[in-house]
């Protein structure tokens, strides 16, 4: 069973400038959440998607935007990037809401680098 | 200011040392998770732990909850240069739909 697949892996943008990554979650799986990874910052939470439909946001301006689509693949959509956006972005899928019950699997990441 | 402090933010330990790591909050969780993060890799499930004192055993890994689901630790008996890592607990709230991450403890064991 394939695990869960982000592209691009690395992406250099500059300021100003516009990105969308992608995940494809494990099939079969629903849910697909967001994450942000920083050195300052840890692993903080974007937003959820199940069947097609944001559940929950984090606190994150709205430059950060995502959607899913009916095959469950979802894309995230930073807009105008600064500085600050480089990090290490993570999706991970579950079968539904991802909780105690609920194993979340994560994708090695996309790793974005603003200059 | 985090929801979940983890300690120590780094630790450095030489092969067959036993070491804790502690995840504390003034908050309470349904239940809190523990994964480590490979280099290149996304963070991948150790345990979950959902009853207040629950203690669960991965070889030579042992976890705890807290009594008032607060906190939690992992501490590694043994510890082995496989061991090396990021450490991260994340907690649930009550049907958000969403975890709370810590931040982390990155584990060093030095053949």
């Amino acid at each position: 069973k394939a695990g869960v697949t982000q592209t691009p892996r690395y992406l250099i943008k500059t300021r100003g400038q516009q990105v969308t990554l992608s995940c494809s979650p494990i099939s079969g799986h629903r849910s697909v959440s967001w994450y942000q990874q920083t050195p300052g910052q840890g692993l903080q939470f974007l937003f959820e998607y199940f069947s097609e439909t944001q559940r929950n946001k984090g606190n994150f301006p709205g430059r950060f935007s995502g959607r899913q689509f009916s095959n469950s693949r979802s894309e995230m959509n930073v807009s105008t990037l600064e500085l600050g956006d480089s990090a290490l972005y993570l999706c991970a899928s579950s079968l539904e809401a991802p909780s105690s019950y609920n194993e979340q699997f994560f994708g090695p990441g996309t790793r974005l680098t603003v200059l | 200011t985090q929801l979940l402090e983890q300690s120590p933010q780094f630790l450095s330990i030489q092969e067959g040392e036993n070491l804790t790591v502690y995840c504390n909050s003034s908050s309470v969780f349904s239940s809190l998770q523990w994964y480590r993060q490979e280099p290149g890799e996304g963070p991948v499930l150790l345990v979950t732990v959902v009853t207040g004192g629950e203690v669960k055993k991965l070889k030579r890994l042992t976890f705890q909850f807290g009594d008032a689901r607060k906190d939690s630790s992992l501490h590694i008996t043994a510890a082995q240069p496989g061991d090396t890592g990021l450490y991260l607990c994340a907690g649930e709230r009550d049907s958000s739909y969403k975890l709370i991450f810590g931040s982390g403890t990155r584990l060093l064991v030095r053949p």
